[in-house]
């Protein structure tokens, strides 16, 4: 089972460099999202997707681009990379209704320079 | 908007003492309510989830929560933790009713389970 897939797990980049963040899930799931971690504030949402098509901003979106061409793959990207966005990103998933279970990646470890 | 307040950044126990995480909620309807779980160096697991009905949640791995309407809040428990319990664990909630389906969570909590 292969679940909800990020790649990189670690990338460093200078500041002004762009990059984009790759989530894939094979559980055919309506909602994906994107979130950032860093130490003693949690976990923040960045943006989510409800479907194919549709996106909207979470708490955090400035400095971020999302899409949602197909159900399975969501990427996040960087246009101009800060050390500001230095942290750990988390890509989840989770059937349609909001009482289901949101599924976690790995992460994803970002060192911006 | 909804909020997420974990009273205590670390908790330090000893292997085989009963724990308390303390999680508070606002908002101004009601909620789905969640732990997750963080082993290091890894992804966010569910815990157990609150959506109706009985206020005592039992979930894996021996935790359980209360919920508490008049004091707008969910304490995760377990009466004797082992030294594999350490992780951080966090509390999140998300509204009910249509539209926007977003969970917030909480800046966690680090169980520390001491021998």
């Amino acid at each position: 089972n292969a679940g909800v897939t990020q790649t990189p797990k670690f990338q460093v980049l200078k500041t002004g460099q762009s990059m984009t963040l790759q989530c894939a899930q094979d559980m055919n799931h309506e909602y994906m999202s994107w979130y950032r971690q860093d130490p003693g504030m949690g976990l923040r949402l960045i943006h989510y997707s409800v479907g194919a098509g549709i996106t909207d901003q979470g708490e955090v979106p400035n400095g971020y681009n999302v899409s949602r061409s197909t159900t399975e793959d969501f990427p996040l990207r960087l246009l101009s990379a800060a050390p500001s966005q230095t942290s750990v990103y988390f890509c989840a998933s989770r059937a349609g209704v909001g009482t289901g279970e949101l599924f976690f990646g790995e992460g994803s470890r970002l060192t911006v320079l | 908007a909804q909020s997420v307040t974990q009273l205590d950044s670390q908790v330090p126990v000893f292997e085989e003492a009963p724990v308390e995480l303390r999680c508070n909620y606002s908002s101004s309807v009601s909620v789905y309510l969640f732990w997750y779980v963080q082993y290091p160096n890894q992804g966010l697991q569910l815990l157990l989830k609150y959506l109706s009905g009985s206020t005592l949640v039992k979930g894996i791995n021996g935790f359980e929560a209360e919920f508490n309407k008049s004091q707008t809040s969910f304490h995760l428990r377990k009466p004797s933790v082992h030294i594999s319990d350490t992780a951080e664990y966090f509390c999140a909630v998300s509204e009910r009713g249509p539209g926007r389906r977003a969970l917030t969570f909480g800046s966690g909590t680090r169980l520390q389970v001491q021998p």
